[in-house]
């Protein structure tokens, strides 16, 4: 079964302090992406990663990929409130149609 | 350079009825992608169409179709609207299907009652 895991799935977290999301996934992948989702609103790009061992950052955030592993991870430096949002992992997995969704990490960066 | 562009926004509906939802993608990109977002939950796939042909269908029922016209754009259509249904529609534009980003657009609400 085709699967991408999210954790954690809630994220209550202060200013200033550093966190991590994780996502798995469940076979092989060609690539795997980083989205970001305010309320109501549709999903804005943050990251791609083509190959294992990449690595993007972009201001607060860095993701990274481990293929063998199935995992990526994206780290959240010194939090500010602008970052609260809910930030979805997908994977481009061989032998699927379309990409398929993690359920998502509601952060919210408390002041 | 416009990006991905749905209409309508918001939309009700009751049971039963049927419904149309557009798409046009970013200027140059031959594939489409429709998901729909369940609130609270991740998008979930339900077509692709690359160059007027569908190359990939999510686990949906018959009840939802869709197509791609000469200029790219893409219409989706759902009959028979169940309460389930209600959700945010998102469609999404790549360069080509499979191995491309893709840009999302900025979705249809829909909402059945």
């Amino acid at each position: 079964e085709l699967k991408v895991e999210q954790n954690p799935l809630f994220l209550s977290m202060q200013e200033g302090k550093n966190y991590t999301i994780y996502c798995n996934y469940s076979t092989t992948s060609d690539r795997l992406y980083w989205y970001r989702q305010d309320p109501g609103k549709s999903l804005e790009s943050l990251f791609v990663l083509l190959s294992n061992g990449a690595v993007k950052q972009e201001g607060r955030l860095m993701a990274s990929l481990d293929t063998k592993a199935r995992l990526s991870t994206l780290h959240i430096t010194a939090a500010v409130h602008d970052l609260s949002a809910t930030y979805f992992c997908a994977v481009d997995m061989v032998g699927a149609d379309g990409l398929t969704f993690g359920k998502g990490t509601h952060l919210i960066i408390q002041p | 350079d416009a990006g991905v562009t749905q209409s309508p926004t918001h939309l009700i509906k009751t049971r039963g009825q049927h419904v149309t939802l557009r798409c046009s993608p970013i200027s140059g990109h031959k594939s489409v992608s429709w998901y729909q977002q369940v609130l609270g939950q991740g998008p979930q796939f339900i077509f692709q169409y690359y160059e007027k042909e569908e190359r990939g269908r999510g686990n949906f029922p018959d009840r939802f179709s869709a197509r791609q016209f000469p200029n790219y754009s893409s219409e989706l259509n759902v009959n028979a609207l169940l309460l389930g249904d209600s959700a945010l529609y998102l469609c999404a534009s790549s360069s080509e299907p499979y191995k491309n980003e893709q840009f999302f657009g900025p979705g249809t609400r829909l909402t059945v009652l």
